[in-house]
């Protein structure tokens, strides 16, 4: 029944390990989003797929990589995993790319790198 | 580019009326409005576009200045479950980028 899910919620790791971060949403939307919200709350956002394609491609560290399997799918690879990186991870998606589009957010991934 | 939220926190008591505006220095074509409880993610509340009238959620309600490039987030009566952060999201590129403020603090005591 969950419209946006994330596995897993809560990933603590140490420096230097590769993790990845899965979302699904059943929705029917076409696109989808990754957000960084930081210890302030500061809620940025990385990266946007439509339909399977990259559209929006923040300033990240290229240890970062999202993948796009399928319109329902949008997963987050994080290699070589630094200290600034620990935040909440939310993953968003809406029926189009457009301004008018709400954005339904996933219940968030909290990362702690040690 | 990134819209500034005013206050960056306000209490209240349960009942009392608040206002949280949201400026941005480029043109609003539309504002989305979330409310993040802690812990948890942020929840659609409204969006207002450019040219709409001011729109409604129970005693949640906003309105959307144009000239003045800014919305305002009313909240009337307030009830113990408003307590949160309030964030308003621009999307001055219509591609869906939300570029979201630094967010209000917002606690509403009995």
């Amino acid at each position: 029944d969950t419209a946006v899910s994330q596995t897993p919620k809560y990933l603590v790791t140490q420096m230097g390990n590769d993790k990845s971060i899965k979302c699904e949403q059943n929705l029917g939307h076409d696109t989808m989003y990754w957000y960084k919200q930081d210890s302030k709350k500061f809620l940025k956002i990385m990266f946007s797929y439509n339909n399977k394609e990259l559209i929006i491609n923040e300033t990240v560290p290229n240890r970062f990589s999202p993948k796009s399997p399928d319109k329902a799918h949008l997963n987050l690879h994080i290699n070589s995993l630094e200290l600034g990186d620990s935040a909440v991870y939310f993953c968003a998606s809406s029926q189009a790319a457009g301004q008018t589009d709400t954005q339904y957010f996933g219940p968030g991934t909290r990362l702690t790198v040690l | 580019q990134q819209p500034v939220q005013s206050p960056q926190a306000v209490i209240l008591r349960e009942g009392e009326d608040a206002v949280i505006n949201c400026s941005s220095s480029k043109a609003l074509y539309s504002v989305h409005w979330y409310r993040q409880k802690h812990g948890e993610a942020p929840v659609f509340l409204m969006i207002l576009l450019k040219g709409g009238e001011q729109k409604g959620h129970d005693k949640i309600s906003a309105s959307f200045n144009e000239k003045k490039q800014q919305s305002s987030l009313y909240l009337t009566a307030s009830q113990l479950s408003y307590s949160g952060t309030y964030f308003c999201g621009t999307d001055p590129f219509n591609t869906g980028k939300l570029i979201f403020g630094q967010g209000t603090t917002l606690q509403v005591k009995p």
